[in-house]
């Protein structure tokens, strides 16, 4: 057990539609990373919150955006959703700094149809 | 670009032997590496965190080796169990940006 939590587990969405995932990071990790992992492969990293303000991007448009809270909960969004959003949406916490270890919560199962 | 590499893609072993799985990274240029296991549809379990300035880091059965200036980080498997079975991947860390290789599929046959 991490300690970090996801909501929901599974997820069925049109395309067009817009979701919300969130996650629950343990207690004094300042740092939540959101990932993205197609049915294969690694995992991709989306974004990174420190302290509430985004510290990094990868490669993913702006419809994906996220928001950070001071109670160490935090939310993916993902606006018009398109059939390759289809995917295993994982948080991850750490301490401080983003190259600190990661601890990974379950992961939310995202399916676009 | 930064990319990740994991040989082999998949392994089938019988119980008890001794494994290695291997990681190679293009960009040197990183912090630290951490190495995970994922059980199917699972999130991602932490198992050795490597400082960029160590060369290795030790955890029960498992040790894993960094050699930064070429790129490649190695993982042994000692003894392996049935409860091995699961997906390896290795991810070098480039200041907040985890970059994860494909995995290396290791079913442990008992």
């Amino acid at each position: 057990e991490t300690g970090v939590t996801q909501s929901p587990t599974h997820l069925i969405k049109t395309r067009g539609q817009q979701v919300t995932l969130r996650c629950s990071s343990q207690s004094g990790h300042n740092t939540v990373s959101w990932y993205q992992q197609a049915l294969g492969q690694g995992p991709q990293f989306i974004f990174q919150y420190y302290r509430e303000e985004e510290n990094g991007r990868g490669n993913f448009p702006p419809r994906f955006s996220g928001l950070q809270f001071p109670n160490y909960s935090s939310e993916l969004n993902v606006n018009a959703l398109e059939l390759d959003d289809s995917a295993l949406y994982l948080c991850a916490s750490s301490i401080e700094a983003g190259w600190d270890e990661q601890y990974f919560g379950p992961g939310t199962r995202l399916t676009v149809t | 670009k930064q990319e990740v590499t994991q040989i082999p893609a998949a392994l089938s072993v019988p119980e008890g032997e001794n494994l290695v799985l291997n990681c190679s990274f293009t960009d040197s240029a990183i912090y630290n590496l951490q190495w995970f296991r994922q059980d199917p549809g699972k999130g991602l379990t932490s198992l050795l965190l490597i400082q960029s300035s160590q060369r290795e880091q030790t955890s029960g059965r498992l040790n894993a080796s960094l050699d930064k200036s070429s790129g490649r980080s190695t993982l042994y498997i000692a003894a392996s169990q049935p409860g091995d079975s699961a997906t390896y991947l290795c991810a070098p860390i480039y200041g907040q940006n985890f970059v994860f290789g494909p995995g290396t599929r290791l079913s442990v046959l008992p």
